[in-house]
């Protein structure tokens, strides 16, 4: 099946620095990628849809000058969180369309961001 | 706006038992629901996915229903077991660009 890998998994950074996450499809093109936000004992929160060889598209109230995309190949997508602060610690997640014609999302393992 | 809710917030149960997850959402006009599983600090794995014009979905133990005129489905876990402890999350796609909204999830834990 798809298989979607994210890393790191787990970041603890301090105040002011910023943070790459990266987001791969190992076995399959993604044209099209997902990153979502879930605070502690909160549901998924869609942040962004990253674009290949495109803008990403930002839902309502998320800064796209804070949280930089880039879908610069069929297989990777990053989300850099630029100059990251205690309220931006969160569990961060992506996901794929496989594009076989199954609707179902495959999902990164996500990455736990502490900031300090 | 879609806004998606689960209920229990949290549910224990002793192993063997079969039990019944809940969810719904306020926008019937939906593309597809999906339920997935969620383990501590992990990714989500999909169980089910129903397609709007079905009204529910097996595999193995886990039966999926949906009702989308009434805005609800159920997740139903036959004979339980620890394994089966984790979040249980159901999203709704409304059918743009495979935009999922999810609900807060149910955290399941099975006992011995």
């Amino acid at each position: 099946g798809a298989v979607v890998s994210q890393h790191p998994s787990r970041v603890i950074c301090k105040s002011g620095t910023s943070v790459k996450i990266e987001c791969r499809s190992l076995d399959f093109q993604a044209t099209t990628m997902f990153w979502y936000r879930q605070f502690p004992k909160q549901s998924l929160m869609l942040m962004a849809t990253s674009n290949e060889g495109s803008k990403a598209t930002y839902e309502q109230g998320v800064e796209k000058d804070k949280f930089l995309i880039n879908h610069a190949s069929l297989t990777l997508s990053t989300l850099t969180v630029t100059s990251a602060h205690p309220e931006d610690s969160s569990f961060y997640i992506c996901s794929a369309p496989p594009g076989t014609g199954d609707e179902k999302l495959f999902f990164g393992s996500g990455t736990q961001l502490s900031v300090l | 706006k879609q806004e998606v809710t689960q209920i229990p917030a949290a549910l224990s149960v002793p192993e063997g038992e079969n039990l019944v997850l809940n969810c719904s959402f306020t926008d019937s006009a939906i593309y597809n629901l999906q339920w997935f599983r969620q383990d501590p600090g992990k990714g989500l794995t999909s169980l089910l996915l129903i397609q709007s014009s079905q009204r529910e979905q097996t595999s193995g133990r886990l039966n999926a229903s949906l009702d989308k005129s009434s805005g609800r489905s159920t997740l139903y876990i036959a004979a339980s077991q620890p394994g089966d402890s984790a979040t249980y999350l159901c999203a709704v796609d409304t059918g743009t660009a495979s935009k999922l909204t999810f609900g807060t999830g149910t955290r399941l834990q099975v006992t011995l």
